[in-house]
């Protein structure tokens, strides 16, 4: 059974403190993996797209890398606005997308 | 690039009536638009995946009467819910799909059904 698990639940760190979020998968026919950060209310904000192990992208204090079974989103010197819920998404070559629960990112200053 | 928006943002209506969403690609021509519903504290349920010209593609468990799917075109797509009750209460979530194969997401809409 195809599946996405996304851990920690719930993250909680100091301003500046550095740390992974993970995002494991059991999938066949995977196209690509998607993150997005959301913020209460509002809809998913694209961040990034990996397709091929081994592949990196990075944005501002964000870096994503993918491996064979898992993805982590590296947040680096996190500031408070990193603050919010983010969401990785495994797409099938038939388009569809399954995604995970969420890891929810709290950063105090 | 890569805007898409949803209108209306919130809507409360009666049980019993029927509610429009629209979800529009601004800046792009999406060939695929999904639908999905997301309730509090939980992630993103795909409810269906619409290609232009052609019918839905409902998940399963997802009543293709009540919540009818229409692409009209390649920048527009509604999302009617039929006969709103209740538990239809939610934060529907539409996203367009670019030649890329990324999925930009609109804004959402919450509805309340009372």
């Amino acid at each position: 059974e195809d599946q996405v698990t996304q851990s920690p639940e719930a993250l909680r760190l100091q301003e500046g403190e550095s740390s992974s979020l993970n995002c494991s998968y059991t999938v066949s026919g995977l196209r690509g993996l998607f993150w997005y950060r959301q913020d209460p209310g509002k809809g998913p904000e694209f961040l990034f797209t990996l397709y091929s192990a081994g592949e990196e992208k990075e944005k501002e204090r964000l870096k994503a890398t993918l491996t064979k079974k898992e993805s982590f989103l590296h947040i680096t010197a996190p500031k408070p606005e990193d603050s919010a819920t983010y969401l990785c998404a495994v797409q099938f070559y038939n388009n569809d997308m399954r995604f995970g629960a969420g890891t929810r990112l709290t950063v105090k200053p | 690039g890569a805007v898409v928006s949803q209108h209306p943002s919130r809507v409360i209506c009666k049980s019993g009536t029927s509610v429009k969403i629209e979800c529009r690609s601004l800046d792009f021509q999406a060939t695929t638009m999904f639908w999905y519903r997301q309730f509090p504290k939980q992630s993103l349920m795909l409810m269906a995946t619409s290609n232009e010209g052609s019918k839905a593609t409902y998940e399963q468990g997802v009543e293709k009467d009540k919540f009818l799917i229409n692409h009209a075109s390649l920048t527009l797509s509604t999302l009617t819910v039929t006969s709103a009750h209740p538990e239809d209460s939610s934060f529907y979530i539409c996203s367009a799909q670019r030649d890329s194969y990324e999925q930009y997401f609109g804004p959402g809409t919450r509805l309340t059904v009372t």
